[in-house]
């Protein structure tokens, strides 16, 4: 247990729905971030939030929405994702977003695109 | 921009073997170079970290990494493993003033036979 969850933990989900993952951390870290983790291919940072504040969007499509109402929370709006989309999503936190900050990771949501 | 390479994308070893996985990254400037671990059903969780200072790293559970800047490497060593080793190992990596942007090299699946 790292201080940082995700629901749901798994997610089905056609293409033309809307669906929107959750973060909460614990830990009371001013930083979070979303990572996509597909099979074969690297961790991917998406986005980073910095005192609710965006600091980097990492090239994502515009059917991922991210929202941060506060620094213990944050959510990935979906919406007409495609299969290619299906992955695990990742949440972390860190207590600033400086380079030298440990990141603690969630246990990810299971998302599945029909 | 940053990358990162493991090159050994599945490791089988047996009890007491010695472990060593490759990690190299390209990146102009300071680095400060993570390693991650994701036992099975697990959260990734940080294994060892280096931002400057002795370059040889020592982390938890008996792993240690060296930072050869001349090589860009952080290789991940233990001088004998164990069964509960078994986990997906990540090398990550992100510039001195990049902000907390990680970059994660693909992993390494290690399975220790009892």
């Amino acid at each position: 247990e790292t201080g940082v969850t995700q629901t749901p933990r798994h997610l089905v989900m056609g293409m033309t729905n809307k669906k929107s993952l959750k973060c909460e951390q614990h830990l009371g870290h001013n930083a979070m971030y979303w990572y996509k983790q597909s099979a074969k291919k690297p961790l991917e940072l998406m986005f980073v939030y910095n005192f609710k504040e965006q600091t980097e969007n990492n090239s994502v499509p515009s059917r991922f929405s991210p929202e941060c109402p506060n620094s213990s929370h944050l959510f990935l709006h979906l919406h007409t994702l495609q299969p290619e989309d299906s992955a695990l999503y990742l949440c972390a936190s860190s207590p600033r977003d400086e380079s030298n900050n440990e990141q603690f990771f969630g246990p990810g949501t299971r998302l599945t695109v029909l | 921009a940053q990358s990162v390479s493991q090159h050994n994308h599945h490791v089988i070893l047996s009890e007491a073997a010695s472990l060593e996985l490759g990690c190299n990254y390209s990146y102009g400037g300071t680095v400060n170079l993570f390693w991650y671990v994701q036992y099975p059903g697990q959260h990734l969780q940080l294994l060892l970290k280096y931002f400057s200072g002795d370059p040889l790293v020592k982390g938890i559970k008996g792993f240690e990494a060296e930072f050869i800047k001349s090589k860009f490497s952080f290789n991940l060593r233990k001088p004998s493993v164990q069964w509960s080793d078994t986990a997906e190992y990540f090398c990550a990596v992100n510039g001195w003033n990049a902000g907390n942007m990680l970059t994660f090299g693909g992993g390494t699946r290690l399975m220790v036979k009892p």
